[in-house]
């Protein structure tokens, strides 16, 4: 079946523009997970969906960050006034339900900014 | 979740068996062990995960020692397409649900 996709797979931006990223889950998966991968290092978490509700956003760096679920299904990831520093991989990840179960990890977005 | 050490890479034949070390001496009874690796320019790819008792799947074989403070992801024969980045990851049962990743080890196959 189908696993997770995420659009596009690469961006390239001016600093201080604006950018959004899509997350499209497994189907059925109610929960969402969002994490950035800098090189060289481990991905970071960033933001826990479960269904359209966001049940941690610990990991957002600050408030030009900010992701919506509205449906339950596809995940939008939105960065404001972006900075060179948020350049990165940014993953999506989806799991059936909650807590232990596997993730599943979407190949990611390449964000370059310039 | 506790915190895990691994070497920060390995070299492994072709054709061999690939075993990577972790240490988490400070995993708690209710904390498992999760073995993820991310292939180059790909998302992270579950490998497989346990409690305490040694678990085997279509992909590796994971030993957990006794006193559960340090466990080894076996790769039983190690081919090329397994060159990869593994992470050990330990997790509770609780509401954290984030996967917090290390550096893990950048595994190398040998032709």
């Amino acid at each position: 079946g189908a696993g997770v996709s995420q659009t596009p797979s690469n961006k390239v931006t001016e600093k201080g523009k604006y950018v959004e990223l899509r997350c499209d889950p497994i189907s059925g998966h109610t929960a969402l997970y969002w994490y950035r991968q800098s090189l060289g290092q481990g991905p970071e978490f960033l933001i826990y969906f479960q269904g359209t509700g966001a049940a941690d956003d610990s990991g957002l760096p600050n408030d030009r960050f900010f992701a919506v679920r509205p449906e339950g299904s596809v995940s939008t990831l939105k960065i404001q006034r972006t900075e060179r520093g948020d350049s990165a991989v940014y993953l999506c990840a989806s799991s059936p339900n909650r807590g232990r179960e596997t993730q599943y990890f979407g190949p990611g977005t390449r964000l370059l900014v310039l | 979740d506790a915190k895990t050490t691994q070497p920060t890479s390995m070299d492994c034949a072709e054709g061999r068996a690939a075993n990577l070390p972790c240490n988490h001496s400070t995993i708690s009874g209710n904390e498992y062990v999760y073995w993820y690796r991310q292939i180059h320019s790909q998302g992270p790819q579950y490998i497989i995960h346990g409690l305490k008792n040694n678990e085997t799947n279509e992909m590796a074989s994971l030993i957990i020692t006794e006193d559960r403070k340090s466990s080894t992801l076996i790769l039983p024969h190690a081919t090329l397409r397994d060159t990869a980045v593994y992470y050990c990851i330990v997790r509770g049962p609780g509401r954290d649900d984030k996967i917090i990743f290390g550096k893990g080890t950048r595994l190398h196959i040998l032709p």
